[in-house]
């Protein structure tokens, strides 16, 4: 059981570039969550999904798109990477709707947008 | 919207004494709190959360938190503190999202605690 997992672990783009994370999970959980981790700024939450096929916003979604195909998957794009996307993204995952439930936290990716 | 303020951004403490996070949160509806844990180089896990009942809530690791509402507080605390325990802690609340039936945390953040030898 891997639990969530994150792919790839570090990257390095230059502005104006474009690429995929990718998020799995094995839990069968019903919803998915980006976030990203600035120095000082705590988790702030960039989309999240509430099952196979929906996407939502959240706090800091300008720059960033996502998809969920699979119920497993949740992908995050930068189409255009700009400097202020160098970040650390997190991939959480929950079992569904229930206030008090759970986010299981991937290992993260580290991106440095040059 | 609800907001989380960890009063201490940095936290050193030596081994085997004890240490308090603190964690205050806004809010006048009921609450559910969490703490996260963030060791370096690693995604966060859960150390604990108060949904209702005992306001003084057990975690992993020797941790414990008290909820108290008067003072709108969830302070983190551990007895006696190890080399490991040395890492990023996050205080989270969890609030309604737009769209049915949706909740989502919000975090403070961060206190980073060093424990020295």
């Amino acid at each position: 059981n891997a639990g969530v997992t994150q792919t790839p672990k570090f990257r390095v783009l230059k502005t104006g570039q474009s690429m995929t994370l990718l998020c799995a999970q094995d839990m069968n959980h019903e919803y998915m969550y980006w976030y990203r981790q600035d120095p000082g700024m705590g988790l702030r939450l960039i989309h999240y999904s509430v099952g196979e096929g929906t996407t939502a916003k959240g706090e800091v979604p300008d720059g960033y798109n996502v998809s969920r195909l699979k119920k497993q998957n949740f992908l995050l794009g930068l189409e255009s990477a700009a400097p202020s996307q160098t970040s650390v993204y997190f991939c959480a995952s929950s079992p569904g709707q229930v206030r008090g439930d759970t986010q299981y936290f991937g290992p993260g990716t580290r991106l440095t947008v040059l | 919207a609800q907001s989380v303020t960890q009063l201490d951004s940095q936290v050193p403490v030596f081994e085997e004494a004890p240490v308090e996070l603190r964690c205050n949160y806004s809010s006048s509806v009921s609450v559910y709190l969490f703490w996260y844990v963030q060791y370096p180089n690693q995604g966060l896990q859960l150390l604990l959360k108060y949904l209702s009942g005992s306001t003084l809530v057990k975690g992993i690791n020797g941790f414990e938190a008290e909820f108290n509402k008067s003072q709108t507080s969830f302070h983190l605390r551990k007895p006696s503190v190890h080399i490991s325990d040395t890492a990023e802690y996050f205080c989270a609340v969890s609030e309604p999202y737009s769209g049915a039936g949706s909740y989502q945390l919000t975090f403070g953040k961060g206190t980073k605690l060093s424990v020295i030898p």
